[in-house]
């Protein structure tokens, strides 16, 4: 089975330019998470999509970070424009729709971005 | 909301020894999933060991087995006969057990150190 695929791996920017993330994950995984770690942290979830609708996206800077997931498969999360504090590890994550919540969750190996 | 607390920011041990990582949680659901992940230099959480609430029974995985107190909201992660390999950020993670996809609450991390 192949695992959850992210890219670019890293990605080095300018403070107010844009960037976008892209994500492609298991085949047959309903749900699709995308997770901001910085520095130091935990991750923190930023936006949740069940097929292609948003579940929870509380977390999001709606102002500069915007996300989608076409035809409830592969996902773009775009930071436009971007401070200095979105260097971190954006991770991406999927997992099965269903009622047993502690199976099938599986991470991609994360891009780091650094705003210089 | 739920939250994740680990107060170990790093923990070092001696090849071939015991040590135990701490994680307190607080929730006010009855019915969750505790998880411990593993996060070496590549970024991939890789999932350790998966506690289900309702079971009375600590989890164990090879080397590594639980202490869930479940009245103490406290969930620590012991890894016996500690490897090289065994080195990385270890982080404890909540999820809701209801019908449906859940978010992982993560805590802030804990670096595990193996000393040769």
């Amino acid at each position: 089975e192949a695992g959850v695929a992210q890219s670019p791996r890293y990605k080095i920017i300018e403070k107010r330019q844009s960037v976008a993330f892209w994500c492609n994950p298991i085949s047959g995984h309903a749900t699709l998470y995308w997770y901001q770690q910085i520095l130091g942290q935990g991750p923190k979830l930023l936006i949740q999509f069940q097929n292609n609708g948003v579940v929870d996206d509380s977390q999001l800077p709606k102002d500069r970070f915007s996300a989608e997931r076409l035809k409830g498969v592969d996902s773009t999360l775009k930071i436009q424009p971007a401070k200095l504090e979105d260097s971190a590890v954006y991770l991406c994550a999927s997992s099965l729709l269903s009622g047993r919540a502690g199976y099938g969750y599986t991470f991609g190996s994360g891009t780091r971005l650094t705003v210089v | 909301a739920q939250t994740v607390t680990q107060s170990q920011p790093e923990m070092s041990v001696q090849e071939a020894e015991t040590v135990t990582l701490s994680c307190t949680y607080d929730t006010s659901e009855s019915d969750y999933y505790l998880f411990w992940y593993k996060q070496p230099p590549s970024r991939q959480m890789i999932l350790v060991i998966r506690q289900e609430a309702y079971k009375q029974q600590n989890a164990t995985e090879n080397r590594f087995s639980v202490n869930f107190q479940k009245a103490a909201k406290s969930f620590s992660l012991k890894i016996s006969d500690s490897q090289l390999g065994d080195a990385a950020m270890y982080f404890c993670a909540y999820r809701n057990r209801i019908q449906g996809a859940q978010k992982l609450v993560f805590g802030q991390g804990t670096r595990l150190t193996i000393n040769p």
